[in-house]
Order: structure tokens, then C-alpha cells, then sequence
């Protein structure tokens, strides 16, 4: 079974332009999570996405935005990218009903 | 909003030594726990869960933690820890309701094992 998997692995950027990272959840998931892993602010959750839908967001400003695709795809948008932005972003995905998530490697982005 | 905390930023141990990683949570109603291990160099992965009975829980590669309810704790053991297990360990809690299954995560801790 394929896990769920990220790209870019890496990604740079600077200071002001877009970012679009993508994610593809595990065959039969159907709920795709956004994590945001910065240096010395942990895990937080940013977004999360289910059947098309986002469903809940977490503490961060709109310029954080995305979407799922109807093959359950995700993608994650961040405008006018700050140097706060760089960090690892990972992608999790779960199937209906369980509370397992399976992470998928993330993509690093580095603003500059 | 429910909030998680690890203890212990750093941990440095000599291998064989036994290992207990503290975890609490804050939220009064029920939750589903987890430990989830990086290694280095590799992506987040499931150590453990708990999700509802025996409140001992044994996960992979002989990890167990205990979800102590009374004390919103769900701290991860090892009784003789190897070089291997040298990674970053998170504690993470989601909410049963109808908010969806988003993990809170604690700020996790660095397991260092030496040899």
C-alpha cells in the first residue's frame, strides 16, 4: 500500500511570492490534515480537508488557504509568502470514521 | 482548546537504560492519544494509541504508555532503550466530537540514546 506522499520535497522562495505545496492521501482516504512544523513552534494543525470540503482551520491568517481535489488530492496555498513561513509542512491523511492519521514526508519550504 | 505538554525538551540516555516520556493533556472531555516518533531524516510515524479500554497500551518496537485519566497524563515507557531509538518523540491528543479527528501536538522531546 502506497502512503501518502508530498511534493516538492523542497521548495524555495522568497519573501512575498506563492508557495503551492501538494499532497496525495492514501487510496480509500477520504480526510486530508495540514501541519505546519516550524523550528521551535512544534506541530500545529492548519487545515483540514474532507469529501472537497475544508472543515476546520486552524490559528493562522487566510493567506494559508487550499483545496481538495475530487480524487481526495490536497492542495496547500500560502500567499505572500514571510520568512516565518519556512518549515517543514506535512500532509496526514485518514479514512471515514478512524482517528489514525498517516503522515506523509513533508515538504520543506524555506523562505528568503 | 485542548492543550498538550511534554516535559521533557531533551532527553540523553545510555542505552539499556529505561525510558518514560511525560505527556498531559488539558481537556475535560474525551480524547483519543498518541504517540508518534520522527526519526532522523524520516517522516512522523505511529508508535502507539489509545482510543478507549485497557488503559495500558503496547505499540511498536516495545514502547507502551499508560493513559491515566484522573491525571490527563498518557506518559510513553521502554524498559532497556537501544541507539536506535535516538529521535524526536510527540505526544498528540484529538477530541471526540464533532470538530474532526485534527491532532494537538505537544512541542515533543529529543530522545538522544548513547552507546
Amino acid at each position: 500500500e502506497a502512503g501518502v506522499t508530498q511534493s516538492p520535497t523542497h521548495l524555495i522562495k522568497t519573501r512575498g511570492q506563492q508557495a503551492t505545496l501538494r499532497c496525495s492521501p492514501i487510496s480509500g482516504h477520504t480526510s486530508v490534515y495540514w501541519y505546519q512544523q516550524a523550528l521551535g513552534l512544534g506541530l500545529q494543525f492548519l487545515l483540514w480537508y474532507d469529501e472537497g470540503e475544508e472543515r476546520n482551520r486552524g490559528n493562522f491568517p487566510p493567506r494559508f488557504s487550499g483545496r481538495q481535489f475530487p480524487n481526495y488530492s490536497s492542495e496547500l496555498n500560502v500567499n505572500a509568502l514571510e520568512l516565518e513561513d519556512s518549515a517543514l509542512y506535512l500532509c496526514a491523511s485518514s479514512s471515514p470514521g478512524t482517528g489514525r492519521q498517516y503522515f506523509g514526508p513533508g515538504t520543506r519550504l524555506t523562505v528568503t | 482548546a485542548q492543550s498538550v505538554s511534554q516535559h521533557n525538551h531533551h532527553v540523553i540516555l545510555s542505552e539499556a537504560a529505561s525510558l518514560e516520556l511525560g505527556c498531559n493533556y488539558s481537556y475535560g472531555g474525551t480524547v483519543n492519544l498518541f504517540w508518534y516518533v520522527q526519526y532522523p531524516g524520516q517522516h512522523l510515524q505511529l508508535l502507539l494509541k489509545y482510543f478507549s479500554g485497557d488503559p495500558l497500551v503496547k505499540g511498536i518496537k516495545g514502547f507502551e504508555a499508560e493513559f491515566i485519566k484522573s491525571k490527563f497524563s498518557f506518559n510513553l515507557r521502554k524498559p532497556s532503550v537501544q541507539w536506535s531509538d535516538t529521535a524526536e518523540y510527540f505526544c498528540a491528543v484529538n477530541v471526540k466530537n464533532n470538530a474532526g479527528n485534527m491532532l494537538t501536538f505537544g512541542g515533543g522531546t529529543r530522545l538522544m540514546v548513547k552507546p
